[in-house]
């Protein structure tokens, strides 16, 4: 079945620390891939997507994620994290071809950041 | 250029009422998605229209409902509320295709009593 799915559901790291959630997705192609942020009671920000092209992508707020074919990864990685960066991270794959990807993300659970001073 | 905007912000209705939703999308836009999303189930995707229609749908009951304007701003409408339909409520636009990117709205709380 076509899926993302993000193995930490909570991650601690002090501020200052590098950081990295993990996302896999299980999909026969190349899927258009995509991390959203999410601070408590608020919509989704886009902070970076992958179509093809460059595996490493770069993205606002410091962030980076790298494509991994042969692993179906898209890792979210900062060097260092900032107390603001405290929320939820979420990672999205376009999973479909033709009519059945039209305007439908399938999201992972989630991954909780928690940062510590 | 302006975001997504979703109204009301926050809702709270009655179980067997009715509710409806609104989302303007980015100006140029043309596609508007839908999505569900619950501490339990996560972010659902509910559906999406293009240029007044729906070309694409999830699994959901037939009391969820939508449809887009003219202008591609677009309406959500949940008939004969459940507790379960408690949720926030977001859409997205888009240009038309996957490879545009998403930008979603702050989303519509909706709390059914």
């Amino acid at each position: 079945a076509q899926s993302v799915t993000q193995p930490d559901i909570h991650i601690t790291v002090s501020e200052g620390a590098s950081l990295e959630l993990r996302c896999n997705y299980s999909y026969g192609a190349t899927p258009y891939l995509f991390w959203y942020v999410q601070s408590p009671g608020q919509g989704l920000q886009l902070l970076l997507k992958y179509f093809s092209g460059d595996t490493l992508v770069q993205g606002i707020k410091g962030f980076e994620a790298e494509f991994k074919r042969s692993q179906s990864s898209f890792n979210l990685r900062k060097p260092s994290v900032h107390w603001s960066d405290a929320a939820e991270y979420f990672c999205a794959g376009s999973l479909g071809a033709g009519g059945t990807s039209y305007g439908k993300l399938t999201f992972g659970q989630g991954t909780i950041l928690t940062v510590h001073p | 250029k302006a975001g997504v905007t979703q109204t009301p912000r926050y809702l709270i209705k009655t179980r067997g009422q009715q509710v409806t939703l609104s989302c303007s999308p980015i100006s140029g836009h043309r596609s508007v998605s839908w999505y569900q999303q619950t501490p339990g189930q996560g972010l659902q995707f509910l559906f999406e229209y293009f240029s007044e229609t729906q070309r694409n749908k999830g699994n959901f009951p037939g009391r969820f409902s939508g449809r887009q304007f003219s202008n591609s701003r677009s309406e959500m409408n949940v008939s004969t509320l459940e507790l379960g339909d408690s949720a926030l409520y977001l859409c997205a636009s888009t240009q038309g295709y996957p490879s545009y990117g998403y930008t979603f709205g702050s989303g519509t709380r909706l709390t059914v009593v």
